[in-house]
């Protein structure tokens, strides 16, 4: 079945310094949402990309769906403490999908102030 | 504006005892999740609903019962709880339309001892 990584799982950086995380489907998707959800809270949407090779920014957040529609990724510049949490990706699953979402297992990031 | 509302937000009970856990969205969407969270293993879809009396398993529905007689309601029975289903669990909600982001719950915390 359709399978979507996340790398890297954690990832701990300084006040300030820049973030990436990745994910990578096993299949083509017709789209890419990402949702982040807060320590103790619970994941909220953030944006869905849907053209090959698509860039959209939020403020400091650049998300970028790749050109073959099989990969995404989230950059995060100059990381603020109130970015902390756990960032997932999700795509369509496949088949008769019925709205439902394959996700990454999601990157948990902290941030030292 | 409640949107989607989890209750109980956190439940303990022992091991056989029968539990549902319950949620409600106001917003008249067609589909509806239920997802488990456990750390190392992202959200796992438990069952989804694509509307009244149309229910269907997801990736671990094993231990698990949905009903959706109710646009708006759907419960989530664990008929004979183990430990193995102490987990955060997420209801979310969708439109009907292509690619629509998940709205979710704040989510139960579930222990059975």
């Amino acid at each position: 079945g359709q399978q979507v990584m996340q790398i890297p799982q954690y990832q701990h950086v300084q006040e300030g310094e820049d973030f990436t995380t990745y994910c990578n489907s096993s299949t083509t998707l017709s789209n890419i949402q990402w949702y982040k959800q807060r320590p103790g809270g619970h994941p909220v949407f953030l944006i869905q990309l849907v053209k090959s090779g698509e860039v959209k920014k939020q403020k400091r957040l650049t998300f970028q769906f790749g050109e073959a529609k099989k990969n995404s990724s989230l950059h995060i510049t100059a990381t603020q403490t109130t970015d902390v949490g756990t960032y997932f990706c999700a795509g369509p699953a496949g088949g008769t999908s019925y709205g439902k979402l394959t996700f990454g297992q999601g990157t948990i990031l902290t941030v030292h102030p | 504006d409640a949107g989607i509302t989890q209750s109980p937000r956190y439940k303990i009970t022992e091991t056989g005892r029968q539990v549902t856990l319950m949620c409600h969205q106001t917003w008249s969407h067609s589909y509806m999740f239920w997802y488990r969270q456990d750390l190392g293993h992202g959200l796992r879809l438990i069952y989804y609903s694509a509307a009244a009396d149309i229910t269907d398993k997801g990736e671990v529905p094993d231990g698990y019962v949905v009903s959706r007689s109710k646009t708006e309601n759907f419960p989530l029975t664990l008929e004979s709880a183990t430990r193995s289903q102490t987990s955060v669990y997420f209801c979310a909600s969708s439109e009907r339309e292509w690619n629509q982001p998940q709205h979710f719950g704040d989510g139960t915390r579930l222990s059975i001892l």
